[in-house]
């Protein structure tokens, strides 16, 4: 099954922006399938952070945002903090009449500096 | 608050079997479709299983087709993970997720704490 690829990690000094690609292919990203994108902090489990390519659940910071592009998709962190020192993951769908597989992103840390 | 706690996880050895429970509350379960997504220790997400919220139709990773069988009982407020013929690289944190309602197919908006299952 496909795979999506991030970066292993990111970097940046508090107030920096950051962003992680997520990159996909023609049968999920490309085939117009939403992404979304999860924070896990260490010891704890995924929270999504934004769903259907762009929208912030509430609760969630205007300093994320998310866009997407042909095959890929990225997350920005604006104004980064030191909370936001995580995993981060996008997902989207492999989608097709007979199947409909999840699939994930190899995941980025970002380290705040 | 949506509450999801799974159960069931533990040392197996390899080619025995385990099956995972995964309570949920505070919701109409019978209305969402849930998923189980796993974690290896150190490693990235895995999605492992999907299955509709009337258990009409289940989907599998290619990983796990043919040994896991995911199920749920509605009146029960239960998903189940039911894993056989259990492999070394299937340690891993057992998530059980909510499937949202917002977007189709939508975003996994609620996540349980995890199980941990060790084939060894």
């Amino acid at each position: 099954q496909s795979v999506l690829t991030q970066p292993p990690s990111v970097s940046g000094a508090p107030g920096q922006r950051v962003t992680i690609s997520c990159t996909g292919s023609s049968s999920n990203i490309g085939a117009g399938s939403d992404v979304n994108w999860y924070q896990q902090l260490p010891g704890t489990a995924p929270k999504v952070l934004i769903y259907g390519n762009t929208n912030r659940p509430s609760g969630v910071p205007d300093r994320f945002s998310g866009s997407t592009s042909g095959t890929s998709a990225s997350l920005a962190i604006t104004g980064l903090q030191a909370e936001d020192e995580a995993d981060y993951f996008c997902q989207s769908c492999d989608s097709s009449l007979s199947a409909r597989n999840y699939v994930f992103g190899t995941g980025t840390k970002v380290i705040v500096l | 608050q949506v509450q999801l706690v799974e159960s069931g996880g533990g040392v197996v050895q390899p080619g025995r079997s385990l099956r995972l429970s995964c309570a949920a509350s505070r919701f109409t379960f019978s209305a969402y479709a849930m998923h189980w997504v796993r974690q290896a220790p150190g490693k990235g997400l895995e999605w492992v299983a999907l299955i509709w919220f009337d258990g009409s139709k289940r989907y599998y990773a290619d990983s796990v087709k043919g040994r896991f069988t995911i199920s749920r009982d509605n009146s029960k407020n239960t998903l189940f993970l039911e894993m056989n013929s259990l492999r070394v690289d299937d340690t891993a944190v057992y998530y059980c997720a909510r499937e949202s309602l917002k977007i189709a197919p939508g975003d996994l908006d609620y996540w349980g704490q995890g199980t941990l299952v060790t084939v060894s």
